[in-house]
């Protein structure tokens, strides 16, 4: 079955710090990627998804990009970290056979 | 692009009774509507999922209805217990694989 590792757990940063999150994904190969990310409180917005390696598609334009150098590695980067990029981010994968399979999850605090 | 809006965004129920969560939908194409279980500092769980060929699908106390001609889809979850205190997302997509559009979120509590 289909595992997404995602790392760190949680983060603390100062504004205009540098930031990449990390997901994985085992048993599965060529899966399509998604980032989402969670105010607190809020819902969840789509901020990126990739069909396959290099191919990334932005739902909202922002202070972050994402990059999917391996077909099971998807990365979410910021040169300059804002406040309202603090949240809690999730990566997402078509489970098996419906839905997603969501990551752990990265609660990120900018500072 | 789809558009998926949820009410009411809380729900307060005495064990017992139940709950009825209601999403409405924008993109007639839409064909496969999950819904989402999150507790609290987790991550979202796949509670229970229904496709546009079927209008009802059940699994114990939840259950599913959708309305294709309305475009809405409402979660019911019967006979309410405490740990079905969480938040809960209705979601819709052209199909199972392709990217999610998610309502706002319905902060359920059940009150013992």
């Amino acid at each position: 079955s289909q595992t997404i590792h995602q790392w760190p757990a949680t983060l603390v940063q100062p504004v205009g710090s540098p930031l990449s999150l990390e997901c994985t994904v085992e048993g599965t190969s060529n899966p399509n990627l998604y980032w989402y990310r969670q105010a607190a409180g809020r819902g969840l917005q789509l901020l990126f998804y990739s069909v396959g390696i290099g191919q990334i598609s932005s739902e909202v334009p922002q202070n972050l990009s994402a990059s999917r150098p391996q077909d099971r590695q998807f990365i979410l980067s910021s040169k300059k970290l804002l406040l309202s990029d603090s949240g809690f981010y999730l990566c997402a994968s078509p489970g098996s056979p419906y839905g997603y399979t969501f990551g752990s999850g990265t609660r990120l605090t900018v500072v | 692009g789809e558009n998926v809006e949820q009410h009411p965004s809380t729900l307060s129920v005495q064990e017992g009774d139940s709950a009825v969560i209601k999403c409405t939908y924008s993109d007639s194409a839409s064909n496969y509507f999950p819904w989402y279980k999150q507790e609290l500092g987790k991550r979202p769980q796949l509670i229970i999922d229904i496709r546009s060929n079927v209008g009802e699908k059940k699994d114990q106390r939840i259950a599913v209805t959708l309305n294709k001609t309305a475009k809405h889809f409402s979660l019911h979850i019967t006979e309410t217990q405490p740990e079905d205190s969480a938040v809960y997302f209705c979601a819709a997509s052209g199909a199972a694989g392709n990217k999610l559009t998610f309502g706002g979120g319905t902060r359920v509590l059940v009150k013992p």
